[in-house]
Formats: C-alpha cells, sequence, structure tokens
C-alpha cells in the first residue's frame, strides 16, 4: 500500500502563474517530508524540506506547507519559471525510527509554458 | 558540494549476465542507497547500507544484491540480468537517517536485451 500518495501525474501552469504539487500520506510516524527536483536524464535534486514541528518552510520560490491533521503537504512555486519544468516527488521518512529510509510517491510532472 | 558519482550514464547488458553497478560519494556519508525508477512507479527503493559491509533490503530486493567493502563506495549487482530489470537506476547517499536528505547521482540507464 502506498504510504506516500501522490495524486496528480501532470500539472501545466503559464509561465508567471503559481503551480501548486500536491502530497497525502498515510503513516502517521511521518515527521520530515521533502520535495526532490527532477529533470530527464539526471538523478532528483533536492528542493525543500519540513520538520513536522512546522507548518511551512520557504525557500525563494518556493515553499511547502504541511498540514499534519489532513496528513498533506503541498509545493507551491510563484512565480512559475519554463525551467520549473521537471519531474517533482515528494519524500517522507519517520526520522525517530533508526534505519529507516525515505519514502517516495510516484511524482508530478509539471510543465510551465511560455 | 556532495557528489555522488555513478560509473555509467548508458549500459548494454544481455540476458544472464552479471551486472555490475558501481556509486562512489566523497563526502563521507554513512547511508548508501540504491533504487530504480520506472515510469509511472516512482523510484523504488532496492537496498540500502547504513555503514560499512551492512545492508538492508528495501522494497525490491529480488534478483539484485549489494556490496559495500569501503564507505564512499556502494555496488549493486544483478546477479542474471532479466528484461524486466532495465531501468534507470539511482545512487543516493545520506548523512543520517530520518532528517537529513539523500543526493543522488546521475542515474544509470540500464537496458538489458
Amino acid at each position: 500500500d502506498q504510504q506516500v500518495k501522490q495524486n496528480s501525474p501532470s500539472l501545466s501552469v503559464q509561465e508567471g502563474r503559481i503551480s501548486i504539487l500536491n502530497c497525502d500520506y498515510t503513516n502517521s510516524m511521518f515527521d520530515y517530508f521533502l520535495w526532490y527536483k527532477k529533470y530527464p536524464a539526471e538523478g532528483p535534486t533536492f528542493l525543500i524540506s519540513i520538520s513536522s514541528i512546522k507548518d511551512k518552510n520557504e525557500d525563494g520560490r518556493f515553499t511547502v506547507f504541511l498540514n499534519k491533521s489532513a496528513k498533506h503537504l503541498s509545493l507551491h512555486i510563484v512565480p512559475s519559471q519554463p525551467g520549473d519544468s521537471a519531474v517533482y516527488f515528494c519524500a517522507a521518512s519517520a526520522s525517530l525510527q533508526a534505519g529507516t529510509a525515505l519514502i517516495f510517491g510516484k511524482g508530478t510532472t509539471l510543465s510551465v509554458s511560455s | 558540494d556532495v557528489k555522488v558519482t555513478q560509473s555509467s550514464r548508458y549500459l548494454v547488458k544481455r540476458t544472464g549476465e552479471k551486472v555490475f553497478l558501481e556509486c562512489v560519494q566523497d563526502m563521507d556519508h554513512e547511508n548508501m542507497f540504491w533504487y530504480r525508477q520506472d515510469p509511472g512507479l516512482g523510484l523504488r527503493l532496492i537496498y540500502f547500507s547504513y555503514d560499512v559491509k551492512m545492508k538492508e533490503k528495501g522494497d525490491i530486493p529480488e534478483g539484485y544484491s549489494v556490496s559495500r567493502e569501503k564507505k564512499e563506495r556502494f555496488s549493486l549487482i544483478l546477479e542474471s540480468a532479466s528484461t524486466n530489470q532495465t531501468s534507470m537506476y539511482l545512487c543516493a547517499s545520506s548523512l543520517g537517517f530520518g532528517n537529513q536528505p539523500q543526493h543522488f547521482g546521475d542515474g544509470t540507464r540500464l537496458s538489458i536485451l
């Protein structure tokens, strides 16, 4: 059973507008969440993370929001740029459980048109 | 910056061959990981290692083994390659578990004919 779900396989946005990528999780032990960006033929690149003690983390154009009660997080990109076109993976971990690896969602392909 | 280097970007092998994929990291990270990425399936964990000579199975270890003789190097071995192992293979490393990001290499696109 999928513990981390990205229910939208794809998202299309115009340049300059906001992109919102969503992620849901089922394991209440998860307390650390990350977003990765992946271009074709490259490895995923770490983008931004958030700990469960926070509900928001911001880094430039990227903001991650966490709603623990809903077991939901989202990544906002404002303003979106054509170079943001990539696959975005949500990942989660239970940091207090020793030896556990990140659990990844299946990814959302973002297309930003100019 | 963390550098994770995978020995080959593209590799073509034949069914039944024993295949070695090599990964080296230069940041003295304790943890190393092997994933495969397939369309519509995301990143699936094959094996990981939290110390030299230590290994743990991930979600899809069947048909694979790993070796970690030195801290900086983590090898993935396909014991007898099959066509369903054609995939993008990604290596990653991290300083710790839970609250540390993993850093990825550029991947190896492996084709089994």
